[in-house]
């Protein structure tokens, strides 16, 4: 067990629907990462929050955004859904505000997210 | 549970035997390299991690190789047993981890009991 928990396991969704993806960091970690896994694109960096504040910002969407809370729970946020955003979504944390030796990312067990 | 890149390169090992997963990286700047697990319906799972000025690291049942010349990172896995069953990926990021983390593309290792 990572540590790193994410809620919700499953989600079914229609195209045009909003939904809301959440992550709860390992206890003490300050960063927390979104990444999405599809079958053809792999792992994929959407976006990162240190203790609060965006870090760093990848292919992510405009559709999408995300957000870190006082208590470092984090939310991402996905709108106007189209089919090809069916994928994993995985959140990770870290300790520190950066992935580097001693502070490595640890992932959640990830959110599966159908769009039909 | 969900499969993940079913179009992944596919190695094949018996019970017991070693396994070498290769891995090569993008960027020659990288200095931080990780290896992950991913098995069938889980998030990836950290392994071991090695920074640009090792080139050998290990752990329990685990190495890893870094050849910065050739940019070529290697999992060696001892006596490898089936719940090694899974997909791996090597990260690598740069700046001192003020970059996100890249992943490679991952290795199904399949253990034949």
């Amino acid at each position: 067990d990572s540590g790193v928990t994410q809620t919700p396991k499953h989600l079914i969704t229609a195209t045009g629907q909003r939904v809301t993806l959440r992550c709860s960091p390992r206890s003490g970690d300050l960063s927390v990462y979104w990444y999405q896994q599809s079958l053809d694109q792999g792992l994929q960096f959407l976006i990162q929050y240190y203790n609060g504040e965006e870090r760093a910002k990848g292919n992510i969407l405009e559709r999408f955004s995300a957000q870190q809370f006082p208590d470092l729970h984090s939310e991402l946020n996905l709108s106007s859904l189209e089919l090809g955003d069916s994928a994993l979504y995985f959140c990770a944390s870290s300790r520190q505000g950066a992935s580097s030796y001693n502070s490595p990312l640890h992932f959640g067990n990830g959110t599966r997210l159908t769009v039909t | 549970g969900e499969s993940v890149g079913l179009h992944l390169p596919t190695l094949s090992v018996q019970e017991g035997d070693n396994s070498i997963i290769n891995c090569a990286y993008s960027n020659s700047a990288s200095d931080y390299f990780i290896w992950y697990k991913q098995e069938s319906g889980k998030g990836p799972q950290f392994i071991i991690d090695i920074r640009s000025n090792m080139d050998k690291r290990q752990g329990q049942r685990v190495t890893v190789l870094l050849n910065k010349t050739v940019k070529h990172l290697s999992l060696q896995i001892a006596a490898t047993q089936p719940g090694d069953s899974a997909v791996y990926f090597c990260a690598e990021n740069w700046n001192s981890g003020n970059t996100p983390l890249v992943f490679g593309k991952g290795t199904r290792l399949s253990v034949i009991a």
